[in-house]
């Protein structure tokens, strides 16, 4: 069955960088374009951007550009998204999700999130 | 940016009620929509793509419609497990923009 398993949470300084991973498995990974969604707490969804696994190929959204990177091992089937220049208002949890295929960029399987929590 | 907006913010409902939420684009996105549910602590579970295609294993009490900029999602009898908080997502362009989300509380 398809699977994202993502790394765990982290605690980051001001200022620092995290990188985040997103191990699939149950179908080809180059096949099928992720993006990455965040959620502070209590709060709505937020796009982030997207990345095609066998091109490489990515797009951010505009609000994430110059601090965001996606990136990916195809080896091992996992993509990665690296925030840097961290401030307090990127504590969320951040969420991989694979897009379907069909029906434009819906998203059909997602990670079970990892909080990333910005604090002195 | 595509904006979306969802109403209500919030519903009470009970066990076997009809509930409708609404998701308006600020363009049109033809039939590019796809509906979420949250539940709490738990990642986003997909419910309708294309505006009106169930997703695999999604029971048949959730349905949804329209097309262009103005969309509905319909839970037909509402049950304990429903729930939650739902989305709307315009899958047309990027960025892929959600509505605010509803949530559909227990009356």
């Amino acid at each position: 069955q398809v699977q994202l398993v993502q790394s765990g949470a982290e605690v980051k300084k001001p200022g620092a960088s995290v990188k985040v991973s997103c191990k699939a498995s149950g179908y080809t990974f180059t096949s099928y374009d992720i993006n990455w969604v965040r959620q502070a707490t209590g709060q709505g969804l937020e796009w982030m951007g997207w990345m095609n696994p066998n091109s490489g190929n990515t797009g951010y959204a505009q609000k994430f550009q110059g601090r965001v990177t996606m990136t990916r091992n195809t080896s091992i089937s996992t993509a990665y998204m690296e925030l840097s220049s961290l401030r307090s208002e990127d504590t969320a949890v951040y969420y991989c999700a694979r897009v379907l295929g069909y029906g434009g960029n819906t998203l059909d399987y997602w990670g079970q999130g990892t909080l990333v929590t910005v604090s002195s | 940016d595509i904006q979306m907006t969802q109403s209500p913010s919030s519903v009470s409902a009970s066990v076997g009620d009809r509930v409708t939420i609404t998701c308006r684009a600020s363009q049109g996105i033809s039939s590019w929509l796809a509906w979420y549910q949250q539940k709490p602590g738990k990642a986003p579970k997909l419910l309708i793509y294309a505006a009106s295609s169930l997703q695999s294993g999604v029971p048949s009490r959730f349905s949804g419609s329209g097309s262009g900029t103005d969309f509905t999602l319909t839970i037909s009898s509402l049950q304990p497990e429903d729930f939650a908080t739902y989305y709307c997502q315009q899958a047309n362009s990027f960025p892929g923009t959600f509505g605010q989300g509803t949530k559909v509380e227990i009356k």
